[in-house]
């Protein structure tokens, strides 16, 4: 089993819809939360980080972390064609190296 | 401007060549790391370096080897060892090495790497 799943999609939208993006993990010792968008032939760009459980917001992305079900969950509101990308959770524990999950590919279609 | 810079672009190798990857940054950052994205796949951990003229093994290591001679740079080479090199390399930089708050982990635009 993967130290962290994530479904590889693709998930494909209409414009203006709300999107859900997922991942579980089995490591209790993580902490810190990521999400990071990847547009097609380009590095990783970090969207946003959380510390523990809870939500964290910024514009139309909130970032949502249930660390009793060992769930992560990132939610895009009003979604645009140009949120079509991949989108990589990540996550690590204090002091160790960080993992990444397999990325979903998301299509919004205008 | 702050930022990661890899060079070059896309990359074209033939077998049994030893091909270098270019990682600079100008952000002031202690750690470097390079990864490796296939298809399906997350990123692998090749190599990390928390500071100058140190670096361990990621998960990945076999047929690559690195060097950190300057803080701002972090080369990779992909030695005629590594048995399936084709791929999408990414080097990272973070302020430190050991994960925590404010320590994520910045990225460069990548790598492609094919094997002819």
């Amino acid at each position: 089993q993967k130290e962290v799943e994530q479904d590889p999609g693709p998930l494909s939208v209409p414009e203006g819809a709300i999107v859900s993006l997922n991942c579980t993990y089995s490591n209790s010792a993580f902490q810190y939360f990521m999400w990071y968008r990847q547009y097609s032939r380009k590095g990783p760009e970090l969207l946003m980080y959380t510390y523990s459980s809870g939500n964290k917001e910024d514009g139309r992305f909130t970032a949502q972390v249930d660390k009793s079900s060992k769930y992560i969950s990132l939610f895009i509101r009003d979604s645009q064609p140009s949120d079509s990308a991949t989108y990589l959770c990540a996550m690590s524990a204090e002091g160790f190296k960080t993992i990444f999950g397999a990325g979903t590919r998301l299509f919004v279609k205008a | 401007d702050g930022g990661i810079t890899q060079s070059p672009k896309y990359l074209f190798r033939k077998e049994g060549q030893n091909v270098t990857l270019s990682c600079e940054q100008n952000l002031n950052h202690d750690a470097m790391y390079w990864y490796r994205q296939d298809p399906g796949q997350g990123l692998r951990l090749i190599y990390y370096s928390q500071i100058v003229n140190d670096f361990q093994k990621g998960d990945i290591a076999e047929g690559y080897s690195v060097s950190r001679e300057k803080k701002e740079s972090f080369p990779l080479t992909v030695t005629s060892a590594q048995k399936n090199p084709t791929a999408f390399y990414l080097c990272a930089s973070s302020i430190a090495g050991r994960t925590g708050p404010y320590n994520e982990q910045f990225f460069g635009p990548g790598t492609r790497l094919t094997v002819l």
